[in-house]
């Protein structure tokens, strides 16, 4: 399985960008980078996800390397509500199927 | 609403009892897992089911069992060979179309 390396915590001022960097040196071609986040007692919560080009939706964007080893999750005003454990997560494509292996994960806050 | 349903949202054992957690899904999808998450740590996989009637063990499922006799439903029992099991308990599904939708946890604690 590819591994993943994030740092272990981060902080923003409220209104900037977060920019949250992951490291997946060892991804294959045909494995895609998830990005999830947690709010303390709560399930995780589907961000993005992306194989090669940048992805953006209405919450974050996704940079992917061109090599693919590492990538950055962006979110462009960070808001209070933010404030949450991020995992970047190499998906894991199985002959019975596919799972997400989580890793620890960032701690971002976001101050006022 | 579309969405997974888990109950209850916290549970107590007493130890050498087994109990299950309950997964329902409104939302269609064929896969289905559980995960165990400990205070300040990632998730964890238990168990996961890609169809009806067939489950697969992922990384901790000593002292766990699963069934998933339904589509909607995938309970997770924690028997008393789980040595501790006290921990938060998340369920999951997806379509591997898109992302995976998570329910709201139960935190299992044992007395």
């Amino acid at each position: 399985d590819a591994k993943t390396t994030q740092p272990t915590s981060m902080d923003c001022a409220e209104g900037r960008a977060a920019n949250l960097p992951c490291n997946h040196s060892t991804i294959s071609g045909n494995e895609y980078v998830y990005w999830y986040r947690q709010i303390h007692s709560q399930g995780p919560q589907y961000i993005i996800h992306g194989l090669k080009n940048n992805e953006t939706n209405e919450m974050a964007s996704l940079i992917i390397t061109e090599d693919r080893k590492s990538s950055t999750l962006i979110l462009p005003h960070a808001t209070l509500r933010d404030t949450a454990v991020y995992y970047c997560i190499v998906r894991v494509v199985e002959t019975s199927g596919s799972r997400l292996t989580f890793g620890e994960g960032t701690q971002l806050t976001v101050n006022p | 609403d579309g969405g997974i349903t888990q109950s209850p949202k916290y549970l107590f054992r007493k130890e050498g009892q087994n109990v299950t957690l309950s997964c329902e899904q409104n939302l269609n999808h064929d896969a289905m897992y559980w995960y165990r998450q400990d205070p300040g740590q990632g998730l964890r996989l238990i168990y996961y089911s890609q169809i009806v009637n067939d489950f697969q063990k992922g990384d901790i499922a000593e002292g766990y069992s699963v069934s998933r006799e339904k589509k909607e439903s995938f309970p997770l029992t924690v028997t008393s060979a789980q040595k501790n099991p006290t921990a938060f308990y998340l369920c999951a599904s997806t379509d591997r179309s898109y992302g995976y939708t998570f329910g709201s946890g139960t935190r299992l604690t044992v007395v």
